[in-house]
């Protein structure tokens, strides 16, 4: 069963750093694209950049480029979004979802969410 | 504002049927697959539609879907109070360098 499970809950003060992560079980994590989407309160999704971890390609939504990094770790099938320094603007719920096929493709398995809270 | 336009709301009694459109372009619905998502209230998003108008396994196939051009539609025939949910079409751009977007979602409402 494809399962992604997320960290918990973050609330973190503007300036601070932060590490979410998206750990996935039940395909093999190397041959799928993962996507964060962003969702902030009461809004739409966001999609926010994808990696390959089978190689780290990584590509970025123009309006989050610099913004944000996205990473992976395949020895423990482990996708992660962190800021270097966050925004009260950053507050929202953070998804991971694999796209299938390929980068183009649909996102078929969603992980259940991170809500980060930054407020002073 | 975003790249994918969705009716903000659509409402029908229970047992009805209700029609969601997603209108883009020729740089992302005109050459690329749609798929559609449902965002049930304080959950994740779930694959309704894929690849235009396949459905995933488990979807039940009171949903479809197609694409005419750089529009597609969503339907969902025999409501059901569960089906109260957020609606969102999405597809990959080839703007900008290429990324996925997503409409602005539709809230369904069953009467």
């Amino acid at each position: 069963e494809v399962q992604l499970v997320q960290s918990g809950a973050e609330v973190k003060k503007p300036g601070e750093s932060l590490k979410i992560s998206c750990k996935a079980s039940g395909y093999s994590f190397t041959s799928y694209w993962i996507a964060w989407v962003r969702q902030m309160p009461g809004k739409g999704l966001e999609w926010m950049g994808i990696i390959y971890p089978g190689d780290s390609e990584t590509r970025y939504s123009p309006s989050f480029q610099g913004q944000v990094t996205i990473s992976a770790d395949k020895s423990t099938s482990t996708a992660y979004l962190q800021w270097s320094g966050l925004k009260a603007s950053d507050t929202a719920i953070y998804y991971c979802a694999r796209h299938y096929y390929d980068s183009r493709g649909p996102c078929d398995f969603w992980g259940q969410g991170t809500l980060v809270t930054v407020s002073s | 504002q975003s790249v994918l336009t969705q009716p903000p709301s659509v409402s029908a009694a229970p047992g009805q049927k209700v029609t969601i459109s997603c209108s883009g372009s020729s740089s992302n619905i005109g050459n690329n697959y749609v798929s559609w998502y449902q965002q049930l209230p304080g959950t994740a998003p779930k694959l309704l539609i894929y690849d235009n108008d396949k459905r995933p396994s488990g979807i039940p196939d009171r949903f479809s879907g197609s694409k005419s051009g750089t529009s597609a539609t969503l339907g969902i025939i025999g409501l059901q109070t569960g089906d109260e949910a957020d609606y969102y079409c999405g597809t990959w751009d080839s703007s900008l360098s290429g990324r996925w977007v997503f409409g602005g979602g539709t809230k369904l409402t069953v009467l």
